[in-house]
């Protein structure tokens, strides 16, 4: 069963900190990954896209990725109240391009 | 440009029921996906159309759903008879490319539709 772990949460950060969230993956053969954002109720949108190894930035955004520990994570500087979402990490199966999702890491930036 | 639209945003029926979920994807895109999500868990594929054809649907949990994209555009999911354990968020999703795929692959979501089965 090839799977893609998150740890569910709440993560609180502090206004203004970096917020750190991470998700592994049991398919060595994933080529692709991605974070999404999901609001309550709303849909999930994509925020960054990772394909090689090492990091990816788009402002305040930093995605991570080690194929060798077969590990991604989201970097959030400057974290603001309006990051506070759940946070969906996702992986692309070997042998298609199915996506695995994990559960999601809820976040909650404190004023 | 409109984006990924469902209905109904939730629907409440009872066990046995049939109810009929639609998806209208954004102009344009070929690949509509189908996904669930069951409280607390993880998004689950269903299936996968790529225009009209069913390109993927190893996800399906049964023959109570029945998913169809006729002419290629939008696309329905109907369950019948529905039974407790259906009940989730239903998300579908459109892509220019496949799912990701490097600078098509971008998944665009709906707001999805939430079935309760009672």
């Amino acid at each position: 069963q090839k799977e893609v772990e998150q740890n569910s949460g709440p993560l609180s950060v502090p206004e203004g900190a970096i917020a750190s969230l991470n998700c592994t993956y049991s398919d060595r053969g994933s080529q692709s990954f991605f974070w999404y954002r999901q609001y309550s109720g709303k849909s999930p949108e994509l925020i960054m896209s990772i394909y090689s190894n090492g990091d990816q930035e788009d402002g305040r955004f930093t995605a991570q990725l080690n194929k060798a520990s077969q590990y991604v994570s989201l970097l959030i500087r400057d974290s603001q109240p309006s990051d506070s979402a759940t946070y969906l990490c996702a992986a692309t199966m070997d042998s298609n391009y199915q996506l695995i999702w994990g559960a999601g890491t809820k976040l909650i930036i404190k004023p | 440009e409109a984006g990924v639209t469902q209905f109904p945003s939730h629907s409440v029926i009872e066990k046995g029921q049939t109810v009929t979920l639609r998806c209208d994807p954004i102009s344009g895109h070929d690949n509509l996906y189908w996904y669930r999500r069951v409280m607390g868990k993880e998004i689950k594929f269903l299936l996968h159309f790529v225009k009209e054809s069913k390109q993927d649907e190893s996800g399906m949990p049964n023959n109570r759903f029945l998913a169809e994209r006729t002419g290629g555009t939008y696309s329905t999911l109907k369950v019948q008879p529905a039974e407790l354990e259906d009940s989730g968020v239903y998300f579908c999703a459109s892509s220019s490319g496949l799912a990701g795929q490097p600078g098509t692959g971008e998944l665009f979501f709906g707001e999805g539709s939430r079935l309760t089965v009672l």
